[in-house]
């Protein structure tokens, strides 16, 4: 089946600080889609984004589907960034099933 | 956005006894549905796809007649998982698509199980 690689897996901002989230799938790909998953479990979608560049406030994520990988950008941390973000890929052929990254658990220090 | 609602967000259980957990989708109908393992500091594992009104399709490895699925309507799917063992602990979530938006995932908020 598909791969997906995230990295970093761990990552300490200080508050303010920008960063950069990167996703790497192993074959073509119908959706992509970005999760942020709060300390209390719950996950919200960021982003659906299967190609092309989206930007919603601090956050934005480039996909190049060409060339298989997906970031997702973070700017002007803020402490209630912190969680972990996991990336999610359905493979070309149809709505299968949908594989997620082990996650980058994201933590925003004050 | 499209809300999927899960019940309960915690339960504790003694270990033999049965838990269910409800996934509901309250402003679509879901003729899908799926749900979720996640094991502390862990991705999420697809353990089975709910299909309205038919059996559910289980991945490898999931025990069919431990973690049983129904989804008996359009707006409801039910994970119940039986004679709970200390090891079925864990974060369950279910996931459903709606049909206007059918590219996007929608997340209910989770069951943490906890088996004494």
């Amino acid at each position: 089946g598909i791969q997906v690689e995230q990295s970093p897996p761990d990552l300490i901002l200080q508050e303010g600080a920008n960063s950069t989230l990167r996703c790497n799938f192993s074959d073509s790909v119908n959706n992509l889609q970005w999760f942020h998953q709060n300390p209390w479990g719950q996950l919200i979608n960021l982003f659906y984004i299967p190609s092309g560049t989206k930007q919603n406030g601090r956050l934005s994520a480039t996909t190049v589907a060409t060339e298989r990988y997906s970031l997702l950008y973070i700017s002007s941390s803020q402490t209630t960034d912190s969680g972990v973000y996991f990336c999610a890929v359905e493979p070309r052929g149809g709505y299968q099933k949908v594989t997620f990254g082990i996650g980058t658990k994201l933590q925003v220090i004050p | 956005g499209a809300v999927v609602s899960q019940h309960p967000s915690r339960v504790i259980c003694k270990s033999g006894t049965s838990v269910k957990i409800e996934c509901r989708s309250l402003d679509f109908q879901a003729t899908t549905m799926f749900w979720y393992r996640q094991f502390p500091k862990k991705s999420l594992m697809l353990m089975a796809t709910s299909n309205e009104g038919s059996k559910a399709t289980y991945e490898q490895g999931v025990e069919k007649d431990k973690f049983l699925i129904n989804h008996a309507s359009l707006t409801l799917s039910t994970l119940t998982v039986t004679s709970a063992h200390p090891e079925d602990s864990s974060f369950y979530i279910c996931s459903a698509r709606d049909p206007g938006q059918v590219e996007k995932l929608f997340f209910g908020s989770g069951t943490q199980l906890s088996v004494l």
